[in-house]
């Protein structure tokens, strides 16, 4: 079945410091790859996106490309603020016969200090 | 503003009791679902539905149960049957199948 791996936190980081947060996934067919956030005690935003390999999504500094020969979607961000502290969410969506649901990762914790 | 609404935001509930959470969209989103979030377990799909009066089961749906009687509505209800209901809970929508899930702001339930 679908899966997402997403490396564990938390991670913390300087203000300042450049970031990646590492997601990589199984699927079949081709899909369609997010990135959510989580603030504390908030339900998930979507952060950015991308459909199709290659594709570069990108908002509010961070950035992922969809690799499909490495299948990742690796989150990067090059400076980081206290406000980014959050759960980072990476998730896949097939749309395949089983049901159009999303499929996420564990979550990465990010802790961002002055 | 368009959006989704969970209430309550906090619930408490004595053991044995059943509990329903609501969720109400003004998206105008056909698909709805429902997600359980424990720590260190990301997200678990639970029900989703597809369109009215119409709904299946997810990865984890033994003790839970819906309906969707209108489009804008998706109510879960936890029963007394769930082992270990106290987590916190959300509700999403999407407008199609590469759309992006919005989420409401959760229900968080304790039971005791």
């Amino acid at each position: 079945g679908d899966s997402v791996t997403q490396m564990e936190g938390p991670v913390t980081l300087s203000e300042e410091a450049f970031l990646t947060i590492n997601c990589t996934y199984t699927a079949t067919g081709y899909p369609s790859l997010f990135w959510y956030v989580q603030y504390p005690g908030e339900g998930l935003q979507l952060l950015l996106k991308a459909t199709k390999a290659d594709d570069k999504g990108s908002n509010k500094g961070f950035e992922a490309t969809y690799r499909k020969e490495t299948t990742s979607f690796h989150l990067e961000k090059g400076s980081v603020q206290v406000s980014d502290s959050a759960v980072y969410f990476c998730a896949l969506s097939t749309g395949t016969g089983g049901g159009n649901k999303l499929t996420f990762g564990t979550g990465t914790q990010l802790k961002v200090e002055l | 503003d368009g959006g989704i609404t969970q209430s309550p935001k906090y619930l408490f509930r004595k053991e044995g009791q059943n509990v329903t959470l609501s969720c109400e969209q003004n998206l105008n989103h056909d698909a709805m679902y429902w997600y359980r979030q424990d720590p260190g377990q990301g997200l678990r799909l639970i029900y989703y539905s597809q369109i009215v009066n119409d709904f299946q089961k997810g990865d984890i749906a033994e003790g839970y149960s819906v309906s969707r009687e209108k489009k804008e509505s998706f109510p879960l209800t936890v029963t007394s049957a769930q082992k270990n209901p106290t987590a916190f809970y959300l509700c999403a929508s999407r407008d199609t199948v590469d759309s992006p899930l919005h989420f409401g702001n959760g229900t968080r339930l304790t039971v005791t």
